[in-house]
């Protein structure tokens, strides 16, 4: 069983469509978190859920929303999809009850906008 | 967000050892080194974190400094599969208490068969 999953891996869409991305873990941590590779390699923070709850919300456009419909579960919806969403969006866990634990990444899905 | 400084790329034969260098002369005194490594087509995958003292495991071994200004992942003996980039890393709390981390643009070592 993989860790973290992310479906799809790939996902071309076209300009001002509305697609998502879902995160599944089955670690049973308490905290994910979405990251948000561009195409210069940057990995950067998007947000990040302890126990369903929003902790960490980063400069991100409002076309982006979050969703924890439970622990095991933290999708990303983009709204009007633009150029500039083109990326590789990780999910990641991570188990915060244990002091410096490390995060745990899943493959990534690849979002082409066209 | 404390920096973390690497070279962009080094270059290794295989089952030779691989020093990898990390500067964060700015570090703060409970600021912990983690280092992340990403092969290709994957996520970021934990290899190592330290505090003062240097760290083994079965994947690396982290040395640092006494001075913690620098620290350097070390690969005991490289393998094709250890091709990646590698992220050093600075822990930074974020709001609420959360861990966040900040990558860098890391260092992309080849390993040369």
């Amino acid at each position: 069983d993989t860790a973290v999953s992310q479906t799809p891996k790939y996902l071309v869409t076209q300009m001002g469509n509305d697609k998502s991305i879902k995160c599944e873990q089955n670690l049973g941590h308490d905290t994910m978190y979405w990251y948000k590779q561009d195409s210069k390699k940057f990995l950067k923070i998007m947000f990040s859920y302890n126990n369903k709850e929003l902790i960490i919300n980063e400069t991100v456009p409002n076309r982006f929303s979050p969703k924890s419909p439970d622990k095991a579960h933290l999708n990303l919806h983009i709204n009007s999809l633009e150029l500039g969403d083109s990326a590789v969006y990780f999910c990641a866990v991570q188990d915060r009850s244990s002091y410096n634990s490390p995060l745990h990444f899943g493959n990534g899905t690849r979002l082409t906008v066209t | 967000d404390a920096k973390t400084t690497q070279p962009n790329s080094m270059e290794s034969n295989e089952e030779e050892p691989v020093h990898l260098p990390c500067n964060h002369s700015t570090i703060s005194g409970t600021d912990y080194i983690h280092w992340y490594r990403q092969l290709p087509s994957q996520g970021p995958e934990y290899v190592i974190h330290g505090l003062t003292s240097n760290v083994n495991n079965r994947m690396a071994s982290l040395a640092i400094a006494e001075d913690r200004k620098s620290s350097t992942l070390i690969l005991h003996r490289a393998t094709l599969r250890d091709a990646a980039v590698y992220y050093c890393i600075l822990r930074d709390w974020a709001q609420g208490g959360s861990e966040k981390l900040v990558f860098g643009k890391g260092t992309k070592l080849t390993v040369n068969p």
